[in-house]
């Protein structure tokens, strides 16, 4: 069974610091990894997401990914926080030899950036 | 504008009573998602659909149920039988291959009362 563990329930920085909000998996086939964030009271929304290549994935407003195969990471990273950042963010995986059901998502990790 | 809409945004329904979420999408996606989001849990899947007249079970389906009549919506029935149905609800849909995201509706927030 394929898992993703977001090992911080809540991660707190200064505005202007670098932020990484960490991510693991296990997958038995190639890992599809994507990253969302989530506005209180709102859906989700796509952020990068690693699917083969380069191990660096960067995505949108200015966040990017590094994908580690011999740590099973992929953990989140932004090199100066925006107190606009301050959201929830979950990381997914789909299993590339699975099925379209198999998206497992983390219990999510709630950024505060402090002003 | 494409997009998924979920209706209604809260919902609040009496204890024994069915309840319908819906949601549409124009994003022309083949494959359409529920999840369930309680705090600290995550999200997990109630019911998917790949095509049109067909779906399949995810990990909380008890006590839901869904239709996919139409390639736009994926409605979602809340039971009687669905024990605890307070939540988070979300809608998504995706093109086919595993390698695309999920594109996500704004949710529909059921409250029993």
């Amino acid at each position: 069974a394929q898992s993703v563990a977001q090992p911080e329930d809540q991660v707190n920085v200064a505005e202007g610091n670098p932020l990484t909000v960490k991510c693991t998996y296990s997958v038995s086939g190639n890992p599809y990894l994507f990253w969302y964030v989530q506005y209180p009271n709102r859906g989700l929304q796509f952020l990068l997401k690693y699917i083969t290549g380069d191990n660096l994935v960067k995505g949108s407003y200015g966040f990017e990914a590094e994908f580690n195969k011999s740590q099973t990471s992929f953990h989140l990273k932004k090199p100066s926080a925006l107190v606009s950042d301050s959201a929830l963010y979950f990381c997914a995986v789909r299993d590339g030899g699975g099925s379209a059901r198999q998206l497992t998502f983390g219990s999510g990790t709630q950024l505060t950036v402090l002003p | 504008d494409g997009g998924i809409t979920q209706s209604p945004k809260y919902l609040f329904r009496k204890e024994g009573q069915n309840v319908t979420l819906s949601c549409e999408q124009n994003l022309n996606h083949d494959a359409m998602y529920w999840y369930r989001q309680d705090p600290g849990q995550g999200l997990r899947l109630i019911y998917y659909s790949q095509i049109v007249n067909d779906f399949q079970k995810g990990d909380i389906a008890e006590g839901y149920s869904v239709s996919r009549e139409k390639k736009e919506s994926f409605p979602l029935t809340v039971t009687s039988a669905q024990k605890n149905p307070t939540a988070f609800y979300l809608c998504a849909s995706s093109i086919l291959p595993l390698n695309t995201e999920a594109f996500f509706g704004q949710g529909t927030r059921l409250t029993v009362v």
